[in-house]
């Protein structure tokens, strides 16, 4: 069946470092990818998606291109804030699947002044 | 963007007792929401589709008279653990849909429930 597989956390990074958080997923078809963000107490939150190979999910300064060669949904910032200092969740939804997700374990990313 | 709310954020109760877990769209109407659990250092695993005013659609492996789902309202849905064993204790998160089968997800914060 689909998965994906993140990297473990914690990440701690110092406030504008590079950030990098690892996705791989394994799926029949062509699915949707997408990164969710939860901060302390709050619900998860849409921060980017990609629907197609190739494509590229930007926000909030964060990246992720849909690479079906490596099968990877890569998350990427190029100088981290202590605001982003949060649990980021990749995910996957099936092709013709709806909103029926198929989430990582989430990657912790602690950034520090 | 919408707000969906869980409540209660936490709960502690009793090996035997229901634990109704309730999540509610605050500024808009879902027709459909979705019910996760989450273990520690796993990942959110569906549960079951809430669909208002019919039945819902369990996942496979998820027993369906332990963990009642209730869609009556289009702001409403509510999970109730029956009968909660410790083994029943975890994160359960919901999450809402805004518009037809593509529409963008607002999640709740979760509950985390602790059955002694």
């Amino acid at each position: 069946g689909d998965s994906v597989t993140q990297m473990e956390g914690p990440v701690t990074l110092s406030e504008e470092a590079f950030l990098t958080i690892n996705c791989t997923y394994t799926a029949t078809g062509y699915p949707s990818l997408f990164w969710y963000v939860q901060y302390p107490g709050e619900g998860l939150q849409l921060l980017l998606k990609a629907t197609k190979a190739d494509d590229k999910g930007s926000n909030k300064g964060f990246e992720a291109t849909y690479r079906k060669e490596t099968t990877s949904f890569h998350l990427e910032k190029g100088s981290v804030q202590v605001s982003d200092s949060a649990v980021y969740f990749c995910a996957l939804g099936k092709a013709g699947g709806g909103n029926k997700l198929t989430f990582g374990t989430g990657t912790q990313l602690k950034v520090e002044l | 963007g919408a707000v969906v709310s869980q409540h209660p954020s936490r709960v502690i109760c009793k090996s035997g007792t229901s634990v109704k877990i309730e999540c509610r769209s605050l500024d808009f109407q879902a027709t459909t929401m979705f019910w996760y659990r989450q273990f520690p250092k796993q990942s959110l695993m569906l549960m079951a589709t809430s669909n208002e005013g019919s039945k819902a659609t369990y996942e496979q492996g998820v027993e369906k008279d332990k963990f009642l789902i209730n869609h009556a309202s289009l702001t409403l849905s509510t999970l109730t653990v029956t009968s909660a064993h410790p083994e029943d204790s975890s994160f359960y998160i919901c999450s809402a849909q805004v518009g037809g089968n593509t529409g963008e997800l607002f999640f709740g914060e979760g509950s985390r429930l602790t059955v002694l």
